[in-house]
């Protein structure tokens, strides 16, 4: 079965540096949630789309922004990097509404500032 | 107070034994629990999802859910060494933001 595939799977980036996360969620879903964990923490949510829409906003930096486009895919940008943003990044979705909004995550962007 | 709770652990079990996993939210208008698993440096991959009081089995897992103690517990049968990994409790209130527990460490010796 297609899971979620995020791109790229491991960045390196130096600070005051930019980076674009990409996500390509399951065939049919609709919405997509971003994560960031750092290590060993819980994922923490950062935003998550709806048909195209943002449908809710967590603890995303005002440096980060994400959409989603019309294929359904997302992308998370991310700016002015800090050291502090060196965590896994993921990406999950989740099938259209009328179900309990079960997440399946993609398997993430290790993200490295240096 | 966190909105999900969970023992960090670890929790060590015997291979073959039961290994059970507890996890409180705060959200009396929790509408779907889930668990998930994740193994170092992994994503977290989804169990089961419950979302009615009462118990859920699939396979070796079973989930339980008491709403009226805001209460959700994961047990595994026959624990394997493979299900050593974090277990991660999650919760939904509705609408699209899922509050994740920080993770229960779960270790089956062999």
């Amino acid at each position: 079965a297609a899971g979620v595939i995020q791109s790229p799977r491991h960045l390196i980036k130096e600070k005051r540096e930019t980076a674009t996360l990409k996500c390509y969620p399951i065939p049919r879903h609709d919405t997509v949630y971003w994560y960031q964990q750092g290590p060993g923490q819980d994922p923490q949510f950062l935003i998550s789309f709806y048909e195209k829409m943002q449908s809710d906003k967590g603890s995303i930096p005002d440096r980060f922004s994400a959409q989603q486009f019309s294929d359904y895919h997302s992308e998370l940008n991310m700016s002015s990097l800090e050291l502090g943003d060196s965590a896994l990044y993921f990406c999950a979705s989740s099938p259209p509404a009328g179900t309990h909004n079960e997440q399946f995550f993609g398997p993430g962007t290790r993200l490295t500032v240096l | 107070q966190k909105e999900v709770e969970q023992n960090s652990g670890p929790l060590s079990v015997p291979e073959g034994a039961i290994a059970s996993l507890n996890c409180t939210y705060s959200d009396r208008g929790s509408q779907s629990f889930f668990w998930y698993r994740q193994y170092s440096g992994k994503s977290p991959e989804l169990i089961m999802f419950i979302y009615s009081n009462g118990d859920k089995e699939d396979g070796r897992f079973t989930a339980q859910l008491n709403k009226a103690s805001q209460y959700v517990s994961l047990l595994i049968r026959d624990s394997q060494p493979s299900d050593s990994a974090t277990y991660l409790c999650a919760v939904n209130a509705g609408g699209f933001k899922t509050i994740f527990g920080a993770g229960t460490r779960l270790f089956v010796k062999a």
